[in-house]
């Protein structure tokens, strides 16, 4: 039972170029909305989070995009680098939960 | 702080074999998770505990797996009888109770031959 869908698999960008990656849920009683990023032989790290009270939330060169009638949303790296690379998993979980639900994750790879 | 440690990094181990994992949790989050991930997969939840209360168990965990956490502080993994389908990566991440951050560890690398 896959709760959160993760699109694309894998993503390759030039260096400076915009990398979107996609999420979609299932579950309404989701509330929280977390990117992680992880990097070989290292466990994930959080990035950036949303709450779906805001359609947009930005930190840095990183931003959150959230559509709560579609039950999507989307992380944008602007202005990628190769320090980039990673594999970036979106997640979902309830407030005061204890479950959080990782989707299938997204090898991003950005040329120099 | 020094963040979540996880021992053993690498374990290889025969089939049938018990192995036991460790997860020193950041000294004052009250919560602890363990997750399992394969390659290509992201992670999936195994078990919670809240200080020392083992509070849910994932029906992904069969009896062979038992997890504890006797003081509330750190916490072990042990599999029983290890099958070929249980090489993966075993993370564990810790939380404050009324955060959803999870900060992982570096898991523990299971190879059963």
């Amino acid at each position: 039972q896959q709760q959160v869908k993760q699109s694309p698999q894998s993503l390759i960008v030039q260096k400076g170029g915009i990398s979107i990656i996609n999420c979609a849920y299932e579950n309404t009683a989701f509330d929280y909305f977390p990117w992680y990023q992880q990097f070989p032989g290292k466990g994930p790290a959080l990035l950036i989070a949303i709450r779906p009270d805001v359609s947009e939330k930005k930190e840095g060169r990183f931003t959150i995009s959230f559509n709560k009638s579609a039950k999507q949303f989307s992380l944008h790296i602007m202005d990628s680098q190769p320090g980039d690379s990673a594999t970036y998993f979106c997640a979902a979980s309830r407030a005061g939960g204890f479950k959080t639900i990782f989707g299938a994750g997204t090898r991003l790879f950005v040329k120099a | 702080d020094t963040g979540v440690s996880q021992n053993p990094r690498h374990k290889i181990t025969k089939r049938g074999q018990n192995v036991t994992f460790r997860c020193d949790p950041i000294s004052e989050h009250n919560r602890l998770y363990w997750y399992r991930q394969t390659l290509g997969q992201g992670p999936e939840f195994l078990t919670y505990f809240q200080n020392e209360a083992q509070l849910e168990k994932s029906r992904l965990l069969s009896d062979r797996f038992s997890a504890e956490r006797p003081k509330g502080s750190f916490s072990t993994l042990e599999i029983q009888r290890t099958e070929q389908g249980d090489s993966a990566m075993y993370l564990c991440a810790s939380s404050l109770s009324r955060n959803e951050k999870l900060f992982f560890g570096s898991g523990t690398q299971l190879s059963v031959l």
